[in-house]
C-alpha cells in the first residue's frame, strides 16, 4: 500500500496567516492526489484534484503544487471559515489512501 | 441538484452485519461509481471500496475482502454497503461518495454512523 504521510498533525494560526501543509508519498504517484478539508460533523470536500488545480467554486487563496512524491496544499491568507481539517488522498493504485489530516486551529 | 442520502444510525453487537444504503438523485446513477469511505471517532478517513452502478464491478480494499459486499439497485438508484463480522474497531461514520476523477465537483452522503457495542 502506497503510505500518505502529512504534516503537520496540528497547527495553530491566525487570520491572514499563510498555512502550508505537506502530504509525501511512500512512492511516486504522478499528480493522482487531491486535497479535502473537512469540518466538525460534516463530510469532506475536495479542493484540489489532480495535485494543483482548483475545482471550481473553491476560493483562489488555496493552491496546490507538487508531483511524484512531495506534494503542498498552501491557503494564501487564512480566513475564519478555513478552520478545518485537511486531507491529502492519493487515487494512483489501490488501496485509496489518506493522510492523516492536518487540524487548523485558531491561534 | 445532486444528492446522495444515506440511511440512518444503526447500533449492532459484534459478529452481526451492517447494510447501509446510499440513494442517488439529481444525476444519471449510472454515470459514476460510488466510493465508500469510513472515519472511526475523532480519526482520519479509511477507503473502504467502489462500486460501478453500471456494470456492477467492485474493488475493494484488501483490509475489507471477505468481509464487505458492495450491491446497487439500478431501479431505485441506491447503492449499498454490508459489512459483515463487525467487531467493536469498525464503529465510525460511513459515508459514501461520488468522487470523478476529473475536476467535477464531489458529492458525499451526510454519514451514517455504524455503532459496534455488546
Amino acid at each position: 500500500d502506497i503510505q500518505m504521510t502529512q504534516s503537520p498533525s496540528s497547527l495553530s494560526a491566525s487570520v491572514g496567516d499563510r498555512v502550508t501543509i505537506t502530504c509525501r508519498a511512500s512512492q511516486g504517484i504522478r499528480n493522482d492526489l487531491g486535497w479535502y478539508q473537512q469540518k466538525p460533523g460534516k463530510a469532506p470536500k475536495r479542493l484540489i484534484y489532480a495535485a494543483s488545480s482548483l475545482q471550481s467554486g473553491v476560493p483562489s487563496r488555496f493552491s496546490g503544487s507538487g508531483s511524484g512524491t512531495e506534494f503542498t496544499l498552501t491557503i494564501s491568507s487564512l480566513q475564519p471559515e478555513d478552520f478545518a481539517t485537511y486531507y491529502c488522498l492519493q487515487h494512483n493504485s489501490y488501496p485509496l489512501t489518506f493522510g492523516q489530516g492536518t487540524k487548523v486551529e485558531i491561534k | 441538484q445532486v444528492q446522495l442520502v444515506q440511511s440512518g444510525a444503526e447500533v449492532k453487537k459484534p459478529g452481526a452485519s451492517v447494510k447501509v444504503s446510499c440513494k442517488a438523485s439529481g444525476y444519471t446513477f449510472t454515470d459514476y461509481y460510488i466510493h465508500w469511505v469510513r472515519q472511526a471517532p475523532g480519526q482520519g478517513l479509511e477507503w473502504i471500496g467502489w462500486i460501478n452502478p453500471n456494470s456492477g464491478g467492485t474493488k475493494y480494499a484488501q483490509k475489507f475482502q471477505g468481509r464487505v459486499t458492495m450491491t446497487r439497485d439500478t431501479s431505485i438508484s441506491t447503492a449499498y454497503m454490508e459489512l459483515s463480522r463487525l467487531r467493536s474497531d469498525d464503529t465510525a461514520v460511513y459515508y459514501c461518495a461520488r468522487v470523478p476523477g476529473s475536476g467535477e465537483t464531489d458529492y458525499w452522503g451526510q454519514g451514517t454512523l455504524v455503532t459496534v457495542s455488546s
